[in-house]
C-alpha cells in the first residue's frame, strides 16, 4: 500500500529563516504535486512535478523531487507570516481505470514575527 | 473563466440518510476528483470520473458512489451516513485523467449526527 509521509508535522519559524519540508513516498512514481491549505479553506495548487529532478520556484518556495529516493522537498527562504498555512505534498500512481491520488499528511507551518 | 464550484456549502443529516454533493468543474476540464478530508487530516481520494466513466477510486465502500454529466459536472452520493462520514467534501477538477494539475472547489462541509 502506498504511503506518503511528511516531515515535520508542525514547524514553527521566526520570519526571515530558511527551511525544508519533506515528503516520502513508498512506491514507484513520478509525479507528485504541493498544496497550500489555510484553515477552513479549500487546497491551492503550488508546485506539479512531473520527472525525476524537476525542481519549481515561485517566490519564496522551491520544490524538488528525486523519484529515485522517493523523496520531494518543499524549501521555504526567508519566511514571511503570510507562509503560515498547512502544506501537503500528494503522489498520483496508476494507470487509465486504477489511477489514485493519496496525500500526505500535512505539515503545519507557523512563521513567527 | 469559472473556478470549480460546490454545493451546498454546509449540510446536516442523520445517521443513516443519504446525500448528493455538487461539484462544477472549470471550464475546459473534463475529469473531476473527489476528495474527503476529515478534521485535522489530509484529503482521502474517493474516486476520479473522466468523460463520465469512473477512472480510480481509493479505498471507500460501495456507499460512496458518484456520478459525471454530459457537461462534466459531478455528483458524490454517499448512503447509509455513518458518524464518521462528518467530514470536508472536496471535488477538484483538471483538463484530463490522471496527472494533472487540480484546481479545488470551496468543499461542502457535511455533519451527520
Amino acid at each position: 500500500e502506498l504511503k506518503v509521509e511528511q516531515n515535520p508535522l508542525f514547524l514553527s519559524m521566526q520570519e526571515g529563516k530558511n527551511y525544508t519540508i519533506y515528503c516520502n513516498y513508498s512506491t514507484t512514481s513520478d509525479r507528485l504535486y504541493w498544496y497550500r491549505q489555510d484553515p477552513g479553506k479549500s487546497l491551492e495548487s503550488l508546485f506539479v512535478l512531473l520527472s525525476n529532478g524537476a525542481v519549481k520556484q515561485e517566490g519564496r518556495l522551491m520544490a524538488s523531487l528525486d523519484t529515485k529516493a522517493r523523496l520531494s522537498t518543499l524549501h521555504i527562504t526567508a519566511a514571511v507570516h503570510d507562509l503560515s498555512a498547512t502544506y501537503f505534498c500528494a503522489v498520483w500512481m496508476g494507470n487509465s481505470g486504477t489511477y489514485k491520488y493519496i496525500f500526505g499528511t500535512g505539515t503545519r507551518l507557523k512563521v513567527l514575527a | 473563466e469559472t473556478g470549480v464550484t460546490q454545493s451546498p456549502t454546509h449540510l446536516i443529516k442523520t445517521r443513516g440518510q443519504q446525500v448528493t454533493l455538487r461539484c462544477s468543474s472549470q471550464s475546459g476540464h473534463n475529469t473531476v476528483s473527489w476528495y474527503q478530508q476529515a478534521l485535522g487530516q489530509g484529503p482521502q481520494f474517493i474516486f476520479q470520473y473522466y468523460r463520465e466513466e469512473e477512472n480510480g477510486r481509493g479505498n471507500f465502500p460501495p456507499r460512496f458512489s458518484g456520478l459525471q454529466f454530459p457537461n462534466y459536472s459531478s455528483e458524490l452520493n454517499v448512503n447509509a451516513l455513518e458518524l464518521d462520514d462528518s467530514a470536508l467534501y472536496l471535488c477538484a477538477s483538471s483538463r484530463g485523467q490522471g496527472p494533472y494539475e487540480q484546481y479545488f472547489g470551496p468543499g461542502t462541509r457535511l455533519t451527520v449526527t
